[in-house]
């Protein structure tokens, strides 16, 4: 059965470093998330993607962060500066159309350390 | 603005016996509604979706649920727990006509004991 990766599952990195997490969404979806729940707390929507753009970001994404579709595989999200508090759990998901009813297949998550 | 709130950070049921997970949600619009599941070190897996049709939507695993407009509720329910059973469990609401957000409940942690 078709899933969503996402690589590294764990990334520790020093507070004002750049990462990049990766995610290989299923291969015929064409919408795109990523979401991140810091520990104890909920998961939160980050940002959506489709046709190259972004649909929608929350709060959170602020000018920090930012993500691409490089290829026809990868979809990633890059903090540019990382901050002790964006320490947190990262999801990717994908799903097949652009609905609200729609199923979103979710990775199994990187686990972002900053230290 | 939507969101979604469950009752209960942890449950504990014995194996064999009825679970009930609380979801309440608020929405200004008819929602979508989502139970996923996440076991450990895995991603979340959808358990059901409710998106008006069925007001009781049958899932995976034996679990169901069921839309309850007056109540705002959407309640997972299993009539008998097994030990594989044991997870977290998120409700979610969807949000936008198009590749809507999901906006998640605190989740519940269900332990099963033997």
């Amino acid at each position: 059965e078709p899933e969503v990766t996402q690589t590294p599952s764990h990334q520790v990195t020093q507070m004002g470093q750049e990462v990049i997490l990766r995610c290989v969404p299923i291969s015929n979806h064409l919408y795109f998330y990523w979401y991140r729940q810091i520990l104890g707390q909920k998961v939160e929507f980050l940002v959506s993607f489709y046709n190259n753009e972004i649909s929608e970001k929350s709060e959170i994404f602020d000018d920090q962060f930012s993500v691409e579709r490089p290829d026809g595989s990868n979809f990633t999200l890059k903090i540019r500066s990382t901050k002790l508090e964006d320490s947190a759990m990262y999801f990717c998901a994908s799903s097949e159309l652009a609905g609200s009813t729609d199923t979103q297949y979710f990775g199994p998550g990187t686990r972002l350390t900053v230290l | 603005a939507q969101s979604v709130t469950q009752l209960g950070s942890h449950v504990s049921v014995s194996e064999g016996a009825l679970v009930l997970l609380r979801c309440n949600y608020s929405s200004s619009v008819p929602p979508y509604l989502f139970w996923y599941v996440q076991y450990p070190n895995q991603g979340l897996q959808l358990l059901l979706k409710y998106t008006s049709a069925a007001t009781l939507v049958k899932g995976i695993n034996g679990f169901e649920a069921e839309f309850k407009k007056s109540e705002t509720s959407f309640h997972l329910t299993k009539p008998s727990a097994h030990m594989s059973d044991a997870a977290e469990y998120f409700c979610a609401v969807s949000v936008g006509n198009q590749g809507g957000k999901l906006i998640f409940g605190q989740g519940t942690e269900l332990s099963v004991k033997p």
